[in-house]
């Protein structure tokens, strides 16, 4: 059965703080990897990442994947309040129709 | 140019009754997949389907629940006599045809069983 383990499952920092966020992963035939930010609504898509080594960027968001050791991290720079939210980690194996396991999240929380 | 559209967004029932919820797909996406998250959990998948077809119920319970996409129309998760446990927030997620993986998810339903 696939696996996601995000770590930590929370996180409080304050603004300006840079954060790393982890997910490991247990795929049969591993096909891609996405990050998500969930508020108190929708998760909103933040990154999709196949292929080891690219890094993906946006803004003050940056994630990347390892394939090797099976884990990818995404990095928030300078992190502002509006950064508080619930990241998801969720995976997609090759038959799955992609179909999304997800990891239980990080909740991170940014303090003035 | 509108997102998933779900409804309704919190829907309070009681033990017994049944429960639906719709989901309409951004445009142009074919394809729909139903996530429930229970409080203090993270997203499970459930269903996921393409017009007229159940692609993968893998995640659904045997029982009371089932989902349909039909030709014309949203798509609709359906619970059968309610039960408590029931109460989750139900997101319905949709993606094109193309290659990639990347779903957009909707406001989410949250159910409420009393």
């Amino acid at each position: 059965e696939d696996k996601v383990v995000q770590s930590p499952l929370s996180l409080v920092v304050h603004e300006g703080d840079t954060v790393t966020l982890n997910c490991s992963y247990e795929v049969t035939n591993f096909r891609s990897l996405l990050w998500y930010k969930q508020e108190k609504k929708a998760p909103t898509f933040l990154f999709m990442l196949t292929s080891s080594g690219i890094e993906k960027k946006s803004g003050r968001l940056s994630s990347i994947l390892d394939k090797k050791e099976l884990f990818s991290i995404l990095n928030i720079t300078a992190t502002q309040t509006g950064d508080s939210a619930i990241y998801l980690c969720a995976v997609v194996e090759e038959t799955s129709g992609s179909r999304l396991t997800f990891g239980e999240g990080t909740q991170l929380t940014v303090n003035p | 140019n509108a997102g998933v559209m779900q409804n309704p967004r919190h829907l309070v029932r009681r033990r017994g009754q049944e429960a639906r919820l719709r989901c309409s797909p951004m445009k142009g996406h074919s394809h729909v997949y139903w996530y429930r998250q229970l409080p203090e959990e993270g997203l499970k998948f459930m269903v996921y389907l393409q017009k007229e077809n159940i692609i993968d119920e893998s995640g659904m319970p045997k029982e009371r629940f089932s989902a349909e996409f039909p030709k014309e129309g949203p798509s609709i998760l359906r619970i059968q006599q309610v039960v408590r446990g029931d109460s989750a927030a139900y997101f319905c997620a949709s993606r094109t045809s193309g290659g990639s993986d990347t779903q957009y998810f909707g406001p989410g339903t949250r159910l409420t069983v009393l």
